[in-house]
């Protein structure tokens, strides 16, 4: 069974430009979840869908970041212009959702550097 | 909101040697507690999880974990290490979906 796939792997821009990152969780799997991992930190919750619904983007930064799941499936992230600050590791996770302590599988990951 | 403290940034041991790291967490309302390690540039990859029930939790990799309510503790151990156990370790609470992470132990395997 395939994974998380995340891509890119990793990304270097330059300030002020967009970046998206692409994620295509577990088959089957509803809940979607992007996290930040800073440096030396442990992830942060950006975004999490259940299906197309986005039900908790409280610790989303609206004005520069945003993110779609259109069909349920496959989502994507947005920043838009990047500062850089948003140097981090976004990953993204996946899991069924049919009971709260169903496991998350992450995928490995895009490294976004800013310049 | 539910958090989780890691104690300790950075644990180095001998290969062979028990491995300990200590995770202590707070929660309103009963959490389901989970250890997740991350090898360099890869995703996190859980190890185990509580959620209810017996409260020492067997993993992946030999690690196992005991929940204790009156500590407000779930410490992961190893009885004895491995060159391949080096990577980062987080702790992670999580309640109603909502998955707080720890800021992560990074342990080290000396030979």
């Amino acid at each position: 069974e395939a994974g998380v796939v995340q891509s890119p792997r990793y990304k270097i821009i330059e300030k002020k430009q967009p970046v998206a990152f692409w994620c295509n969780p577990i088959s089957g799997h509803n809940t979607l979840y992007w996290y930040l991992q800073n440096l030396g930190q442990g992830p942060e919750l950006l975004i999490r869908y259940e299906n197309e619904e986005a039900v908790d983007d409280s610790q989303l930064p609206k004005d520069r970041f945003s993110a779609e799941r259109l069909k349920g499936v496959d989502s994507t992230l947005k920043i838009q212009p990047a500062e850089l600050g948003d140097s981090a590791v976004y990953l993204c996770a996946s899991s069924s959702g049919e009971v709260v302590t169903d496991t998350q599988y992450f995928g490995p990951g895009t490294r976004l550097t800013v310049l | 909101a539910q958090s989780v403290t890691q104690l300790g940034s950075h644990v180095s041991v001998s290969e062979g040697a028990l491995v300990l790291l200590r995770c202590n967490y707070s929660s309103s309302v009963p959490p389901y507690l989970f250890w997740y390690v991350q090898y360099p540039n890869q995703g996190l990859q859980l190890l185990l999880k509580y959620t209810t029930g017996a409260t020492l939790v067997k993993g992946i990799n030999g690690f196992e974990a005991e929940f204790k309510k009156s500590e407000t503790s779930f410490h992961l151990t190893k009885p004895s290490a491995h060159m391949s156990d080096a990577a980062e370790y987080f702790c992670a609470v999580s309640v109603k979906n909502d998955m707080r992470f720890g800021a992560g132990t990074r342990l080290t395997v000396k030979p």
